[in-house]
């Protein structure tokens, strides 16, 4: 089965720069799009990335993704951190039977 | 563009249950609705997609035979259903639009609290 992995926490410090990483199990995580969502505690998630690398209107360019075919691997990047960041992050792609998979999800403290 | 979910639902084991989720202002019929599950302190888990205008239908593989979608795209409303609940069914439960078929998604509902007693 198709798993994507991600850290289980990370954390950096307000105004710094954190790399949020979500590697494939199998396959080429480069032949599907990979999306971003935020969930903040208590809240339903939003959509912080869609196909890779595109900001839904209203998303800072502050968030951005990408992906890495050398390690099989997507990344979300957030720059210019906020304590208003502090949420979990998770990763979405899909198997080869074009079903959705999630990556475990990673918590991001902003101290 | 909006979608509005059902409120929390407090049931005992085996009984049924039906939630909804409501498009507004957008053609709903036109776009796929999606369901992800998210248990107690856990993370998010895909249950399948619908697409209103003709029923079409994937389960997660996890999901089939537990549970089934169906809408009424006159009303604009999708819906998750259990014919018998277990206490494992306790979480919040999102629907969520779709950009279009296997893309990701741009609108989600506030989410419906399920809790099931055993």
């Amino acid at each position: 089965n198709f798993m994507l992995t991600q850290p289980h926490s990370v954390s950096e410090s307000p105004g710094k720069t954190v790399t949020i990483s979500c590697t494939g199990s199998s396959g080429s995580i480069a032949s599907n799009y990979v999306q971003w969502y935020q969930q903040r505690p208590g809240s339903a998630p939003t959509t912080l990335i869609y196909e890779d690398n595109h900001r839904p209107s209203g998303v800072p360019d502050r968030f951005s993704g990408s992906t890495d075919s050398s390690s099989n691997s997507a990344s979300l990047t957030i720059s210019g951190l906020k304590t208003e960041d502090e949420a979990d992050y998770y990763c979405q792609s899909y198997d080869t039977n074009n079903h959705w998979v999630f990556g475990g999800g990673t918590k991001l403290t902003v101290l | 563009v909006q979608l509005v979910q059902s409120g929390a639902e407090v049931k005992k084991a085996g009984e049924s249950l039906k939630i909804s989720c409501k498009g507004s202002g957008y053609t709903f019929s036109n776009y796929w609705i999606t369901w992800v599950r998210q248990m107690p302190g856990k993370g998010l888990e895909w249950m399948g997609v619908i697409f209103p205008r003709d029923s079409d239908i994937k389960y997660s593989p996890t999901f089939q035979g537990q549970v089934t979608f169906s809408g009424d795209k006159s009303i604009s409303v999708a819906y998750l259903q259990w014919t018998s609940l277990k206490a494992s069914d306790t979480a919040i439960y999102y629907c969520a639009r779709l950009r279009r078929e296997g893309d990701g998604v741009d609108v989600w509902g506030q989410g419906t609290t399920v809790t099931v007693s055993s």
